[in-house]
């Protein structure tokens, strides 16, 4: 089946720093979301990008279909983006609309 | 707007016991999933349902079991627990759209968890 790989798996950052995480995949797919999970379990969806560049307040995600790889911008971190930021696809070959196959996510600290 | 909730939000059970978890969503969406998270192995799908009376096997479907009678409810039973069931379990709905060749899931909406343990 499909392989989702996150990168980096722990990022530190200071307050106020940026950061790029980065999905790759290993075949065609038909959807792509990321989802941020909280340090209380909570999952929050963040994009549903399959294709092309999204931006929403300081969080931005481009996904290059043709050459497989999704990245989420966090710009201007806050100690609120802490938590599990995990990456999702589903491939046009699943034979079945709704399987989505998550990364083992990367895990985001910001120390104030 | 309540959305979608999960109950309970904790349970602990004995090995061999039935345990249904319960996912209640408000949106009338057509597709609901049930995964779990477990360390070092992410969210994994078990179950979904692309609409009332329509399941499917997910990832891990060994052991549980669904049903959904009604759009906006979607149970999960443990028919008889096992302690490698003991995680945590998500509900999560979106509202598909038609499937064809251009057929895209939705955006998918996660409940808060039910933290389950098998003792």
């Amino acid at each position: 089946g499909i392989q989702v790989e996150q990168s980096p798996p722990d990022l530190i950052l200071q307050e106020g720093a940026n950061s790029t995480l980065r999905c790759n995949f290993s075949d065609s797919v038909n959807n792509l979301q990321w989802f941020h999970q909280n340090p209380w379990g909570q999952l929050i969806n963040l994009f549903y990008i399959p294709s092309g560049t999204k931006q929403n307040g300081r969080l931005s995600a481009t996904t290059v279909a043709t050459e497989r790889y999704s990245l989420l911008y966090i710009s201007s971190s806050q100690t609120t983006d802490s938590g599990v930021y995990f990456c999702a696809v589903e491939t046009f070959r699943g034979g079945s609309q709704g399987n989505l196959i998550f990364g083992k996510g990367t895990k985001l600290s910001v120390k104030p | 707007d309540a959305g979608i909730t999960q109950s309970p939000r904790y349970k602990i059970t004995e090995t061999g016991r039935q345990v249904t978890l319960m996912c209640h969503q408000t949106w009338s969406h057509s597709y609901m999933f049930w995964y779990r998270q477990d360390l070092g192995h992410g969210l994994r799908l078990i179950y979904y349902s692309a609409a009332a009376d329509i399941t499917d096997k997910g990832e891990v479907p060994d052991g549980y079991v669904v049903s959904r009678s009604k759009t906006e409810n979607f149970p999960l039973t443990l028919e008889s627990a096992t302690r490698s069931q003991t995680s945590v379990y998500f509900c999560a709905s979106s509202e598909a759209r038609r499937p064809g060749l251009a057929g895209l899931t939705d955006t998918q909406y996660f409940g808060p968890g039910t933290r389950l343990t098998v003792l």
